[in-house]
């Protein structure tokens, strides 16, 4: 079973300041997302990277895949109060072998 | 255009009983993924199903199962509870078999066995 851990498990910013989030594994994943989720909802996907080393950037937000497809990095620049939720990555083990290994999440709030 | 509905949105039950999970797919999705998210953890995968036929399978025991009805809409069925089964049940659907391509999730229903 492949693992993914999130570091920070929580973490709380002023309004304004930069934040990263990690996602890291012992594993090789085929492609790995990102998700957020706020309470009472199921998740929502941001962001797909399929490709060892590639960055791909949603306004404020820029992902980051591992040159090995192990890890994965999430920065948001300037955070905003609209910010707040839980972060997950999740990766896929293999291309044809669906199914998806979320991590343990990183519970952000942005205090305005 | 609705999204992935579920139902009930919270479920009590109690040690030992049964419970169904219902999901309707977002229109023209026609695969079906099933997660149990415990509080304060990110979703595990139970299991998909596509063409009315379960493809993939997460280390869950034979107490769960599902079934995907010909419309795509799906059920997860639990059997003999046991308090560990508390937790946000999650469907999610996709018009592709690849979880790599957008998967959309319903709110989830919360399961608290007692």
């Amino acid at each position: 079973t492949q693992l993914l851990e999130q570091s920070p498990q929580f973490l709380s910013i002023q309004e304004g300041e930069n934040l990263t989030v990690y996602c890291n594994s012992s594993s090789v994943f085929s492609s790995l997302q990102w998700y957020r989720q706020e309470p009472g909802e199921g998740p929502v996907l941001l962001v797909t990277v399929v490709t060892g080393g590639e960055v791909k950037k949603l306004k404020r937000l820029t992902f980051q895949f591992g040159d090995a497809r192990k890890d994965s990095s999430l920065h948001i620049t300037a955070a905003q109060p609209g910010d707040t939720g839980l972060y997950l990555c999740a990766g896929a083990e293999n291309f044809g072998n669906e199914k998806l290994t979320f991590g343990t999440g990183t519970r952000l709030t942005i205090i305005p | 255009d609705a999204g992935v509905t579920q139902s009930p949105t919270h479920l009590i039950k109690t040690r030992g009983q049964q419970v169904t999970l219902r999901c309707s797919p977002k229109s023209g999705h026609d695969t079906v993924s099933w997660y149990q998210q415990a509080l304060g953890q990110g979703p595990q995968f139970i299991f998909q199903y596509y063409e009315e036929e379960e493809r993939q399978r997460g280390n869950f025991p034979d107490r769960f199962s599902g079934h995907q009805f010909p419309n795509y809409s799906s059920e997860l069925n639990v059997n003999a509870l046991l308090l560990g089964d508390s937790a946000l049940y999650l469907c999610a659907s996709s018009s592709s078999k690849w979880v790599r391509d957008e998967q959309y999730f319903g709110p989830g229903t919360r399961l608290t066995v007692t």
